[in-house]
């Protein structure tokens, strides 16, 4: 069975700073590797995902994230946080089974981002 | 392009009622819908996943009795939560996986969620 690990579940930077989410996940196969991002009371929002090709994938808000296979990691980065990027953060592991029953994920624990002016 | 509408985003009822929590994708055809649960300062939880036109499959541990799924059309599902109690306060978000029939590209999409409160 998959499983996905969010180690930090905190994380508080400067507005301004560099941020990096980690995410370490278990899986038989090639995964399907998602980022979400998820307000105070409100749904989710993609902001990238990983099937297949260049294992650095670009996302909205200017977040990136890089598959590395050999450490099963799947790490979402920064450059320059922004007050608004101040939410939750879901890593999660889709079964590669082709369609849509990618859809079955599998979530981390979340990883709440603190940004301080 | 591939949105998915869910409503009610607030419901509150009392202990014993049933509640139903819509799911419609609104520009696409959702082959699949996939719903979660989420407690407070938890992640989400797969409950079940559902195929237009075919009974649900429910993630183990998950009361097929308690939480009816029901997935008549292409563009929605519905959850009931049924003699809802207590404990089963929760937050609830569908997913629909479909195609876009505009550009034939394969979509996953949230909806916004259901907070359920029950008294």
């Amino acid at each position: 069975a998959q499983s996905v690990t969010q180690p930090d579940i905190h994380i508080t930077v400067s507005e301004g700073a560099s941020l990096e989410l980690r995410c370490n996940y278990s899986y038989g196969a090639t995964p399907y590797l998602f980022w979400y991002v998820q307000s105070p009371g409100q749904g989710l929002q993609l902001l990238l995902k990983y099937f297949s090709g260049d294992t650095l994938v670009q996302g909205i808000k200017g977040f990136e994230a890089e598959f590395k296979r050999s450490q099963s990691s799947f790490n979402l980065r920064k450059p320059s946080v922004h007050w608004s990027d101040a939410a939750e953060y879901f890593c999660a592991v889709g079964r590669n089974a082709g369609g849509t029953s990618y859809g079955k994920l599998t979530f981390g624990q979340g990883t709440i981002l603190t940004v301080h002016p | 392009g591939a949105v998915v509408s869910q409503h009610p985003s607030r419901v509150i009822c009392k202990s014993g009622t049933s509640v139903k929590i819509e799911c419609r994708s609104l520009d696409f055809q959702a082959t699949t819908m996939f719903w979660y649960r989420q407690f407070p300062k938890q992640s989400l939880m797969l409950m079940a996943t559902s195929n237009e036109g075919s009974k649900a499959t429910y993630e183990q541990g998950v009361e097929k009795d308690k939480f009816l799924i029901n997935h008549a059309s292409l563009t929605l599902s519905t959850l009931t939560v049924t003699s809802a109690h207590p404990e089963d306060s929760s937050f609830y978000i569908c997913s629909a996986g479909g195609t876009v029939k505009s550009s034939g590209a394969n979509v996953l999409t949230f909806g916004a969620g259901s907070r359920l409160t029950v008294l």
